[in-house]
């Protein structure tokens, strides 16, 4: 699977959106991209994935770019519940489901 | 609602001691994972099972195990747990292995052991 780069950690205020990058600048075709959460003490949450259109769910978009080596997770209105660690993950398509998490952003979300 | 149960929340087991843990899901989904996660670091996969068929992660220590009895419980073993093996243990589940959206995993809470 490609590796992902993702800042370490970033704040977003209260009611803005947040929007999370993440590089994989060596995806390759048959490669979705995927986006989960761990909040504190909990176990990861599944947001939304993707292939190489953009993709919107009832709990964030995923906007990926057009050569498909970076994408950006956009949380329209951030609440404090959303603080978080953001993991952005490559996955072949057809690969067994192994899902390899790298390191994610923490998101802080401040009142 | 369906859900991936895990119990305990937390373990305490004394080095050497083996251990259980538990997971169970009313998804009724094909595939159950196990991850290991240290402080501070990213979950790990350790093994999976897609129905019966067990498959272990290459680098995955022989002292741990895993038995399915049926398509809801799963259970990881850890034969002989020493200092190094605290740490968040999570449990997720699939529907199946396709590569679509069926694909994707649901975790439960995970449980927090703790070695003594």
């Amino acid at each position: 699977d490609a590796k992902t780069t993702q800042p370490p950690s970033m704040d977003c205020a209260e009611g803005r959106a947040a929007n999370l990058p993440c590089n994989h600048s060596t995806i390759s075709g048959n490669e979705y991209v995927y986006w989960y959460r761990q909040i504190h003490s909990q176990g990861p949450q599944y947001i939304i994935h993707g292939l190489k259109n953009n993709e919107t769910n009832e709990m964030a978009s995923l906007i990926i770019t057009e050569d498909r080596k970076s994408s950006t997770l956009i949380l329209p209105h951030a609440t404090l519940r959303d603080t978080a660690v953001y993991y952005c993950i490559v996955r072949l398509k057809a690969a067994g489901n192994k899902l390899t998490f790298g390191g994610g952003t923490r998101v802080l979300v401040k009142p | 609602d369906a859900m991936v149960i895990q119990n305990p929340r937390y373990q305490v087991t004394q080095f050497g001691k083996p251990v259980t843990l538990s997971c169970s899901q009313t998804l009724n989904h094909n595939v159950m994972y196990w991850y290991q996660q240290k402080s501070s670091q990213a979950p790990k996969l350790l093994f999976h099972y897609y129905d019966k068929d067990f498959n272990n992660e290459a680098d995955t220590p022989d002292n741990f195990q895993s038995r399915r009895p049926n398509t809801s419980f799963c259970f990881l073993d850890i034969r002989s747990p020493g200092l190094g093996d605290a740490a968040m243990y999570l449990c997720a589940t699939s529907r199946d292995l396709s590569g679509g959206a069926g694909d994707t995993q649901y975790f439960g809470p995970g449980t927090r052991l703790t070695v003594l």
